[in-house]
């Protein structure tokens, strides 16, 4: 079946510097990709996602970049704060019309050090 | 719009006792999903409902854990007899079947399982 690996699996960066995160999937077919902020006790938030039409995707900070050849895909944010610290999970979808379930990977502690 | 609603929130039970969770979609969305999360680890897909249909529960251990979503509109997840390995955050999600929104999953905040 489909699987996601993620890493790395803990992250500090200093405060303003730029933080890295990789993820590799299995299913070729995986044609929608979101990244998931989760901060300690609270709900996944979703960031930003990219579909497997286009090869990268920004929005302010944040930025997403797809490689359908080599099956991997990367979150890339600047400028980090404190408040960015969380964990950080990807996901990819097995694609269906009713909308596919999300395979994620194991997450990324990010701590963003002031 | 409103989120996704679940309660409760916190649940502690003993092993061999059953529980039940509540799940109350963003208003419209005809997709919902159970996923479970240990400690440490991302959300494992359990279920996957279509209105009132179920989509995919090839992940869901049908000897104790069930789930209904009669009426296409709130689901509930229940686990008899509840094992210790069971402790976990449940976590619900919806998204839309439009075009441009079916992949997009909202979360609720999750019932906080503890088994002792």
């Amino acid at each position: 079946g489909e699987n996601v690996e993620q890493h790395p699996s803990t992250l500090s960066v200093q405060e303003g510097d730029s933080a890295v995160i990789k993820c590799t999937y299995s299913d070729s077919a995986s044609n929608y990709f979101p990244w998931y902020k989760q901060e300690l006790g609270k709900r996944p938030q979703l960031i930003i996602d990219i579909r497997s039409n286009v090869g990268e995707k920004k929005d302010q900070r944040i930025a997403v970049t797809l490689n359908k050849t080599a099956k991997h895909f990367s979150l890339h944010i600047t400028e980090t704060q404190p408040e960015d610290s969380a964990v950080y999970f990807c996901a990819a979808s097995i694609k269906g019309w009713q909308g596919g379930k999300l395979i994620f990977g194991q997450g990324t502690e990010l701590s963003v050090k002031p | 719009e409103a989120g996704v609603a679940q309660s409760p929130r916190y649940k502690i039970i003993e092993k061999r006792q059953s529980v039940a969770f509540w799940c109350n979609p963003i208003s419209g969305h005809a997709t919902l999903y159970w996923y479970q999360q240990i400690l440490g680890q991302g959300p494992k897909l359990l279920i996957q409902f279509q209105n009132n249909g179920v989509v995919d529960d090839s992940q869901l251990p049908k000897d104790r854990f069930s789930a209904e979503r009669l009426k296409g509109v709130d689901s509930t997840l229940k686990i008899q007899p509840a094992k210790l390995e069971d402790s976990a955050v449940y976590l619900c999600a919806s998204s839309s079947v439009r075009r441009d929104q079916k992949d997009e999953q909202y979360f609720g905040p999750g019932t906080r399982l503890t088994v002792t």
